[in-house]
């Protein structure tokens, strides 16, 4: 089955503890993307990727690093969580650059840094 | 910079009733437009894209219009279902492959 899988669903954490998310899409996907999503604020982009080894900076970027060293991974990693942190969060994928190009997500995953 | 907002917020319906979402964005220089659903709890299903050279897609019950010259989309839902009850999400996508999204409209269908 086409997907994109993220772990884990759920995560609490303390502040200042590094942890990875991780996401994986089984579709060959070259673009991925991470998001937050907030209460009133909707989806902000985090980070996006265009192929291996290419990343970029979305809106909301502080606090956050991502690798893209395989094409089906796309890891979300945040050095010293804050509770600011807290949040939502969806990875997405799409085939290619082309604008017919649907983006796919995965699950979510619920952060909470205390 | 880009700026997407949706309105209505939320909508509440009786059943059967035709509606309309809206999404407006600030720059016309897009690269394509996508309508989403999400549950409570749940991730992002796409419903409808269009291409910034299209002026409308169908699936179903559901029809979205793009006018890039007014920076506007509208996702039109014919006799609506309580089934249909869910947030509803516009993402804009620019030249550089950001994507920006509005807030999402909220809306619930009553039986």
């Amino acid at each position: 089955e086409a997907q994109v899988t993220q772990n884990p669903r759920y995560l609490i954490t303390v502040t200042g503890k590094k942890l990875t998310v991780t996401c994986s899409q089984n579709m060959n996907h070259e673009y991925m993307s991470w998001y937050r999503q907030d209460p009133g604020l909707g989806l902000r982009q985090i980070y996006y990727s265009m192929n291996v080894e290419v990343t970029d900076k979305g809106d909301v970027p502080e606090g956050y690093k991502v690798s893209r060293k395989e094409k089906r991974n796309f890891p979300l990693i945040l050095e010293s969580p804050s509770p600011n942190q807290t949040s939502l969060y969806f990875c997405a994928s799409s085939l290619s650059r082309d604008s017919t190009d649907t983006q796919y997500f995965g699950p979510g995953t619920r952060l909470t840094v205390l | 910079k880009q700026e997407v907002t949706q309105i209505p917020a939320a909508l509440s319906v009786p059943e059967g009733e035709n509606l309309v979402l809206n999404c407006s964005f600030t720059d016309s220089a897009i690269y394509n437009l996508q309508w989403f659903r999400q549950d409570p709890g749940k991730g992002l299903t796409s419903l409808l894209l269009i291409q910034s050279s299209q002026r409308e897609q169908t699936s179903g019950r559901l029809n979205a219009s793009l006018d890039k010259s007014s920076g506007r989309s509208t996702l039109y839902i014919a006799a609506s279902q309580p089934g249909d009850s869910a947030t509803y999400l516009c993402a804009v996508r620019g030249g550089g492959f950001k994507t920006i999204f509005g807030a999402g409209t909220r809306l619930f269908v009553k039986a």
